[in-house]
Order: C-alpha cells, then structure tokens, then sequence
C-alpha cells in the first residue's frame, strides 16, 4: 500500500545543532506540506511544495527550509535549532490542490535541550 | 491575514449528539475541511466543504455557510471513539497558491 512515512519519529538534539527530519510518500503526488503542532496553537503550516523544484514558505517559516529533488521527498531541515522548535512535526501529501485532502506522517517528535 | 475559531474542549455523553464549531475570516476562501486526530496520532480526513449546506458522512455532518465564514461538524450516536480533537481548517488562496490552514482544535470528550 502507499503511505507517506518520516523519519525518524523520535530525536533529541542540542541549540545549534542542524536537523534534518525525513518525509517520504509512495503516493506520487505532487503536494507536500510540513506543519508543526504545539499546545494552544494547533498545526502550523512551515513550507510546502507542489512539485520538483518548487517550495513556498509558510505560516511559521523563519528557521526552517526545505528541498524539493524528487517527487516522493520533502527534507525539513533545521539550520540551527532553537529551544522553541521543539515541537512534533508532520508532513503531509495530497494528490489534488482542488479538493486538498491532506494525508498525514504520523509525525517526529522534535526535542531541542 | 486569517483567523480560524474554535472551541478549545467540549464534553458529552455516549449515544449523545454533540455539535462543534468554527468560524472564520479569510480572503480567498477555497474550502473548509475538518480532520479527526486521536491523542499520539496523524489527523485524518473527515470532510469537506466548499459550497454552502451539509454534507452527510454517516454519523458525521459538517455545515458550511461561506457568507457567515461559519461551519460545524455534527457526531450523532457518540461512542466513546469520538474521544479525540477535531480540527477545522480553511484553504485559501494567497500570494504563493494554495495552502490549508488549521484552527487550534477542539478537544472532545465522550463519557459514558
């Protein structure tokens, strides 16, 4: 079956350090789109892409970049990551931007000490 | 910019009807979607609206009026799966395309 899967799912790190946490779909589909979900603020879209080549910044975009090579992946890196990006993140897929239905990693849980 | 309310926590019975809501205020309104998310776990697609009225999925019902930027979903026969947050988002079109915008959830508890 396709799926979209991120890795790793569990990664504690330091301030300064870079950090890249992976996001693979096997749907083909064009868009992806990372978001960070925290207490009280809910999913917060970071960056998307909708294809090889294309990337778009977000709500919350400051810290982070993305790439987009391929069509199955869209590498979320941390150039240098700050105590306030800890978080859990979730990248997601959809085939069409008309209906938009997102489908959902099951999420990396981010710790920066 | 945009703004998407929703309730933060709501409680109810087993075999109970619950209905929760969400407003919002956005240029470039493209639909609105609600998600289902189980604590720990991936949001997963419940519905979606994009033109005004009610779409009927089973127990769930979601209601769109776009000219008062308002939705609700609806859960009939609550059992005590339904535990989870539900999440009303909004897309809209902007500078850089298309993008889905989330509210903060709302949290649901279903006791028996």
């Amino acid at each position: 079956d396709a799926e979209i899967t991120q890795s790793p799912r569990h990664k504690i790190t330091e301030t300064g350090r870079q950090v890249t946490l992976a996001c693979h779909q096997t749907w083909n589909h064009n868009n992806m789109f990372w978001y960070r979900q925290d207490l009280g603020h809910g999913l917060r879209l970071i960056h998307y892409s909708y294809g090889v080549q294309d990337t778009n910044k977000g709500e919350v975009s400051d810290g982070y970049s993305v790439s987009r090579s391929n069509t199955e992946d869209l590498p979320l890196t941390l150039e240098s990551a700050a105590s306030s990006q800890t978080s859990v993140y979730f990248c997601a897929s959809s085939e069409s931007i008309e209906t938009g239905e997102l489908f959902f990693g099951e999420g990396s849980r981010l710790t920066v000490l | 910019g945009q703004n998407i309310d929703q309730p933060t926590e709501m409680t109810a019975t087993e075999g109970a009807i619950v209905q929760i809501n969400c407003t919002y205020q956005t240029s470039g309104f493209n639909g609105l979607f609600w998600y289902q998310q189980h604590a720990g776990e991936a949001p997963t697609f419940l519905s979606y609206n994009v033109l005004d009225g009610l779409e009927e999925k089973g127990r769930f019902s979601s209601f769109l009026s776009r000219s008062k930027g308002y939705s609700y979903l609806l859960l009939k026969e609550l059992q005590m799966k339904d535990s989870a947050s539900y999440l009303c988002a909004v897309k809209s079109f902007n500078q850089a395309g298309t993008a889905l915008i989330f509210g903060k959830g709302t949290t649901l508890s279903v006791s028996s």
